[in-house]
């Protein structure tokens, strides 16, 4: 059983599009997390959710907004999508806040034409 | 926070040990040093961690210097499925934050 999975893997979508990408972890854990990997491959933290609230926001505009339905799952909806956005994001889990033994999903690549 | 420092690359013969160095000279007395690494198109793969003692798991081996300034990753038998991106993050001193930041890591290349 994957234990960080993301949907889809691969988004190809055009500039102004709305798309959404999912995140569901089956261990168990209290913290989620969203990632940002742009193409200089460095990992950035956007937020993070802690038993369906959120606890991080890091200054990311407001078109990305966040949603956990329960601690299982955290989904990433993005709108008016721009050619800046394209990038991977993955989304991570750990048992707790302060925890950094992170579980990281495969990652979605998301392209913006 | 504490920051890290790292070679942009190494690289390391297949068979040999890797030894992967970490400078976090600004570390805090309770904050952990943590190692990942990732394989190219593959999230990120936890490690690794440690506070001050010396830590061994089934992947490696990390050696932290007694004033926990720096620290070494060690593969012990590197194959050229361990080429790969690694991290070494310190955890925030602020427990509540719940983020931690990865630096650009070094690209270990394993060679046949």
């Amino acid at each position: 059983d994957t234990a960080v999975s993301q949907t889809p893997k691969y988004l190809v979508t055009q500039m102004g599009n709305d798309k959404s990408i999912k995140c569901e972890q089956n261990l168990g854990h209290d913290t989620m997390y969203w990632y940002k990997q742009d193409s200089k491959k460095f990992l950035k933290i956007m937020f993070s959710y802690n038993n369906k609230e959120l606890i991080i926001n890091e200054t990311v505009p407001n078109r990305f907004s966040p949603k956990s339905p329960d601690k299982a799952h955290l989904n990433l909806h993005i709108n008016s999508l721009e050619l800046g956005d394209s990038a991977v994001y993955f989304c991570a889990s750990s048992q707790a806040v302060g925890d950094y033994g992170y579980t990281f999903g495969s990652g979605t690549r998301l392209t913006v034409v | 926070d504490a920051k890290t420092t790292q070679p942009p690359s190494m690289d390391c013969a297949e068979g040999r040990a890797a030894n992967l160095p970490c400078n976090h000279s600004t570390i805090s007395g309770n904050e952990y040093v943590y190692w990942y690494r990732q394989i190219h198109s593959q999230g990120p793969q936890y490690i690794i961690h440690g506070l001050k003692n010396n830590e061994t798991n089934e992947m490696a081996s990390l050696i932290i210097t007694e004033d926990r300034k720096s620290s070494t990753l060690i593969l012990p038998h590197a194959t050229l499925r361990d080429t790969a991106v690694y991290y070494c993050i310190v955890s925030p001193s602020n427990t509540n934050a719940g983020k931690s930041t990865f630096g650009d890591g070094t690209t270990l290349t394993v060679k046949p």
